[in-house]
């Protein structure tokens, strides 16, 4: 069964930094892309970023390119969001997720507020 | 970016109704090279992260119940529940995987 269970949300200044982590298992991590999808609260979907399965190509969406940076670690089964220059519109859940198709972490919350 | 439009944006039904939603893509989501339409279909409950339902259009997830039904092709999806469960009241949502992926607004199914 694939897990996928997220970490590192929390309540922060806008401008300031934040690294959420997932921990997968139940699959060959290696093998897949992954992505992070994130909710404002009350809203709709909206994917964030991917990265390849090797880590090799990352892609983002328009408006965190400069700020957020997705990383993976393979030997340790681990996908990384690093968000920089957070904004008020970053505060959502944010959902680790394996692509294509998508199976969902339980996700986890960023508030950035002063 | 391809654009996703759902409709409608809420339904409101009682047990045992067939129940019918819509999404439609900007651009053809066929794959011609692997013979297949790149588009998922989530349900999500209150409080919840999504769940995956349907993907490649059609093809049901394991331990789905067969009451949920994904139809279509090119630009024109479709998601059908027979005979609707209380348990089935949630928002739906499809989503491209074409190309950089894309999400419709989602479809609200409430209680009449």
């Amino acid at each position: 069964e694939v897990q996928l269970v997220e970490s590192g949300g929390g309540l922060v200044q806008p401008g300031r930094s934040l690294k959420l982590s997932c921990a997968a298992s139940g699959f060959t991590f290696s093998n897949y892309y992954m992505a992070w999808v994130r909710q404002a609260p009350t809203k709709g979907l909206e994917w964030v970023a991917s990265i390849t399965n090797s880590g090799g190509s990352t892609y983002y969406r328009d408006s965190v390119k400069g700020r957020f940076t997705i990383s993976r670690d393979n030997a340790k089964s681990t996908l990384y969001l690093q968000m920089d220059s957070l904004r008020s519109e970053d505060t959502a859940t944010y959902y680790c997720t394996r692509e294509a198709p998508r199976y969902w972490g339980q996700g986890v919350m960023v508030t950035v507020s002063s | 970016d391809i654009v996703m439009t759902q409709s409608p944006s809420s339904l409101a039904v009682s047990a045992g109704d067939k129940v019918t939603m819509s999404c439609k893509s900007s651009q053809s989501l066929f794959s011609s090279e692997y013979q297949g339409n790149y588009l998922s279909w989530f349900q999500q409950k209150p409080g919840q992260s999504p769940k995956l339902l349907i993907s490649l259009a059609s093809t049901r997830e394991t331990g789905v119940p067969d009451r949920f039904i994904g139809s279509g092709s090119g630009t024109d999806f479709t998601l059908t529940i027979n005979s609707v469960q209380a348990e089935d009241l949630a928002v739906y949502y499809c989503e491209q995987y074409y190309s950089y992926p894309t999400f419709g607004a989602g479809t609200k199914l409430e209680l009449k």
